[in-house]
């Protein structure tokens, strides 16, 4: 069966450094592979989507890599703020407006 | 961009009671929205897919008959938690697709409901 799995349950980095999240993914072809950030206590919120014939997706300072050889996404945040302290959640989509499949999520600490 | 809207956003009710949730698009047209429910430190676990005018689709070990799911509209699905239990107590999230077929999932901000 598909399985999806974001390594490091939680993150700490320093203020300034670059934040690397990493998802893998097996026994799955997504079309797309998105990005999304939640907070406690809130509904996620949609930062980036990347296209299966997509290598890098970059939204301010935000970069998404795509490597389907692999079967992994990596997600880096630069210039770190403790306002991008949050849980982080990678999601497979199969596309055609199927239903996304969710990675666990990586709590990510941005310490000043 | 697009708005997902839940009510209510918390509510907490005795044991036996039914509680229903709404999830709005407030400014696009969803042809598809979908049902989560999600536990603490836990990741989002599908529940059922919602097409407008016709039944939910669940997924394997949700009962339809105590989460009811009523999608009346393009702008509008509910859902129903029948009799519920405090084994029922999570955060239920929905998200939306727009009627155009675009990748993009919106979700709504989630409803935390505790059963007592």
């Amino acid at each position: 069966s598909q399985k999806i799995e974001q390594n490091s349950e939680a993150l700490n980095i320093q203020e300034g450094k670059t934040a690397t999240l990493t998802c893998n993914y097996t026994n799955y072809s997504p079309a797309y592979l998105q990005w999304y950030r939640q907070d406690p206590g809130r509904g996620p919120v949609f930062l980036l989507l990347i296209r299966e014939n997509e290598k890098e997706k970059r939204k301010e300072r935000l970069k998404v890599t795509f490597d389907t050889t692999l079967k992994q996404s990596l997600f880096h945040i630069t210039a770190s703020q403790p306002a991008d302290s949050a849980t982080y959640l990678c999601a497979l989509d199969p596309g055609s407006a199927r239903q996304l499949t969710f990675g666990s999520g990586t709590q990510l600490t941005v310490l000043p | 961009g697009a708005v997902v809207s839940q009510h209510p956003s918390r509510v907490i009710c005795k044991s036996g009671t039914s509680v229903k949730i709404e999830c709005r698009s407030l400014d696009f047209q969803a042809t598809t929205m979908f049902w989560y429910r999600q536990f603490p430190k836990q990741s989002l676990m599908l529940m059922a897919t919602s097409n407008e005018g016709s039944k939910a689709t669940y997924e394997q070990g949700v009962e339809k008959d105590k989460f009811l799911i009523n999608h009346a509209s393009l702008t509008l699905s509910t859902l129903t938690v029948t009799s519920a239990h405090p084994e029922d107590s999570s955060f239920y999230i929905c998200s939306a697709r727009e009627h155009s077929g675009a990748d993009t999932q919106y979700f709504g901000p989630g409803t935390r409901l505790t059963v007592l």
